[in-house]
């Protein structure tokens, strides 16, 4: 079946840097990726969908200079959380869909922790 | 705009005993539907999925969905629970088979010896 990993998957970081997770797909190539947040207890949330050499599609509420995405290969997506705050704190979970396949694929997750 | 209710964050149930687990959605076009199950700390897997054709879906562990779509529903069932299917479970809608899913709010399963 296809595989998709994340890396890390726990982060703590302080307020004001910047991580960066990737989000790769082991054994197809994934021209759409999602990205998704969920808080604790609660449900996912579609923060944005990135299309291979493409810029990515950001939801509604979602800040794209905070939440920087890239998407430069059929197997690896990039999510960089920049200035991060306490109030980013949040479980990362990004799914991969390939060329002729409208299931997606989903990551382990990233728990992301800003102290 | 498509959207997603699951009735019910909290279900317990005994072991050997049934589970139903309750979705209806809302969409404008045909509907593509989705159970995943999400252990804690984890990342999401597909239980099943229906998007045409024979309306009784069966997936893995023991997992079967019906779509109703004159009640545009989707509920979960499992003849008998196992300590093993105690987790998150969400349904999830899309507008087709390319588009973004939206998920429901999730229903915890809680089995009891």
């Amino acid at each position: 079946g296809a595989v998709v990993s994340q890396h890390p998957s726990w982060v703590i970081c302080k307020s004001g840097t910047s991580v960066k997770i990737e989000c790769r797909s082991l054994d197809f190539q994934a021209t759409t990726m999602f990205w998704y947040r969920q808080f604790p207890k609660q449900s996912l949330m579609l923060m944005a969908t990135s299309n291979e050499g493409s810029k990515a599609t950001y939801e509604q509420g979602v800040e794209k200079d905070k939440f920087l995405i890239n998407h430069a290969s059929l197997t690896l997506s990039t999510l960089t959380v920049t200035s991060a705050h306490p109030e980013d704190s949040s479980f990362y979970i990004c799914s991969a869909q390939g060329r002729n396949s409208y299931e997606q694929y989903f990551g382990p997750g990233t728990r992301l922790t800003v102290t | 705009a498509q959207s997603v209710t699951q009735l019910g964050s909290h279900v317990s149930v005994s072991e050997g005993a049934l589970v139903l687990l309750r979705c209806n959605y809302s969409s404008s076009v045909p509907p593509y539907l989705f159970w995943y199950v999400q252990y804690p700390n984890q990342g999401l897997q597909l239980l099943l999925k229906y998007t045409t054709g024979a309306t009784l879906v069966k997936g893995i562990n023991g997992f079967e969905a019906e779509f109703k779509k004159s009640e545009t529903s989707f509920h979960l069932t499992k003849p008998s629970a196992h300590m093993s299917d105690a987790a998150e479970y969400f349904c999830a809608v899309s507008e087709g088979g390319f588009q973004k899913l939206v998920f429901g709010t999730g229903t915890r399963l809680l089995v009891s010896p």
